[in-house]
């Protein structure tokens, strides 16, 4: 079976401070990881994905297969940046189903 | 690009009464939707995968003979809650499938707030 954990519902830091927000998964094969955002009244779409292995609106994330973790990683904290961020992966072959995470919702602070 | 709609936005119905949701991929053929279900709070729950022309994959757990899916065409899904309970009251969000820098990205419907009194 394959999960997706989000140890934190909330992370709230201030402006300028740097950002982890983390995500664990659990699957036996070779996972697709992905990061989704969900900005106020708005809908979910995608940030980044490990296979891609870019920097997206400044965020990173990198796939560390010993420790099943994708934690995404901002260095400076923008306002902008407060939003529901989800952590998701796809198994290969799996049609491209995805599981998520819980989410975490990060508050960034003046 | 790469745009999808639901309607409705918002149900409200009472039980035992069926409701449908639409989902539609607006300026991309999708052969692959995807649906979705999310309690307050909660995480996204992957429902079912619906192919073009032919039946659902519906997740352990989902009864489809609750949850038809239907998805005649490359632009249109639908979601049919068969005499709807308060229990199925939820947000019923719909994913279009659309390869995107060599691969199947899943482009997201603003979502369906389902109320059944």
């Amino acid at each position: 079976a394959q999960r997706v954990t989000q140890p934190e519902k909330l992370l709230s830091v201030f402006k300028g401070a740097p950002v982890e927000l983390k995500c664990n998964y659990s699957y036996s094969g070779s996972p697709e990881l992905f990061w989704y955002v969900q900005y106020s009244r708005q809908r979910l779409q995608l940030l980044l994905r490990h296979i891609s292995r870019e920097s997206i609106k400044g965020f990173t994330a990198d796939l560390n297969k010993g420790e099943t973790s994708f934690h995404l990683k901002k260095p400076f904290a923008q306002e902008e940046d407060s939003a529901m961020y989800y952590c998701a992966l796809s198994g290969r072959g799996g049609g491209n189903k995805l599981t998520f995470g819980t989410g975490t919702q990060l508050k960034v602070e003046l | 690009g790469a745009v999808v709609s639901q309607h409705p936005s918002w149900v409200i119905c009472k039980s035992g009464t069926s409701v449908k949701i639409e989902c539609r991929s607006l300026d991309f053929q999708a052969t692959t939707m995807f649906w979705y279900r999310q309690f307050p709070k909660q995480s996204l729950m992957l429902m079912a995968t619906s192919n073009e022309g032919s039946k659902a994959t519906y997740e352990q757990g989902v009864e489809k003979d609750k949850f038809l899916i239907n998805h005649a065409s490359l632009t249109l899904s639908t979601l049919t809650v068969t005499s709807a309970h308060p229990e199925d009251s939820s947000f019923y969000i719909c994913s279009a499938s659309f390869p995107r820098a060599g691969y199947n990205e899943q482009f997201f419907g603003p979502g369906t707030r389902l109320t059944v009194l």
